[in-house]
């Protein structure tokens, strides 16, 4: 079973320009996340996804990150622009239901410059 | 805070040893999770354990909740080179129905 896919892997931008990070879940999973993981940090969740509605994305900045789940399957995180502080790694996570075990992809390590 | 707290934060041991993590936490949960995260990868699903139940096995794994001390250990046996990485726990809470990770823990062990 192929697991939780994302890309890029590794982004390295200039302050004030767009990025977008995709994910890509495990099949036949409803529940779709985006974390934020700091460095010496654990993951913070960004946004939670049950099918194609955003049900839990009190902890994104709407000022400048937004996401997307079309069709209920992929999705697709945006910052624009990107500051200095958005420097992290960004984990996609997918499970069958909220209560149950999340399965992790590799994550995207952002470096805004 | 309603993230788990792990305790110690850094742990170094020698190989073949075992090592047991503390994590703490603050509010109802529906059950908690532990995850494995190696240097630069993603995290890695370890064992969840639910509210009613007290121990649970996996390989050389064993974790144990005590719900009435908010509570829950992880513990690694035979440890091996290759157990080297961050460990974190993480309580699914009432409430926000999120999981609460805490900062994990890093565990060293030595060849």
């Amino acid at each position: 079973e192929a697991g939780v896919v994302q890309s890029p892997r590794y982004k390295i931008i200039e302050k004030k320009q767009p990025v977008a990070f995709w994910c890509n879940p495990i099949s036949g999973h409803n529940t779709l996340y985006w974390y934020l993981q700091n460095l010496g940090q654990g993951p913070e969740l960004l946004i939670r996804y049950e099918n194609e509605e955003a049900v839990d994305d009190s902890q994104l900045p709407k000022d400048r990150f937004s996401a997307e789940r079309l069709k209920g399957v992929d999705s697709t995180l945006k910052i624009q622009p990107a500051e200095l502080g958005d420097s992290a790694v960004y984990l996609c996570a997918s499970s069958l239901d909220q209560k149950e075990t999340q399965y992790f992809g590799p994550g995207t390590r952002l470096l805004v410059l | 805070s309603q993230q788990g707290e792990e305790d110690p934060q850094a742990l170094s041991i020698q190989e073949g040893e075992n090592a047991t993590m503390n994590c703490s936490y603050k509010t109802s949960i529906n059950n908690l999770q532990w995850y494995r995260q190696n240097s630069g990868r993603g995290l890695v699903h370890l064992i969840l354990i639910r509210s009613n139940e007290r121990e649970k096995h996996s390989g050389r794994l064993r974790v144990t909740l005590d719900t009435s001390k908010k509570s829950s250990s992880l513990l690694i046996t035979a440890s091996r080179a290759a157990d080297t990485a961050s460990y974190f726990c993480a309580p699914f809470c009432y409430g926000s129905n999120r999981l609460a990770f805490g900062k994990g823990n890093q565990v060293v062990v030595i060849p």
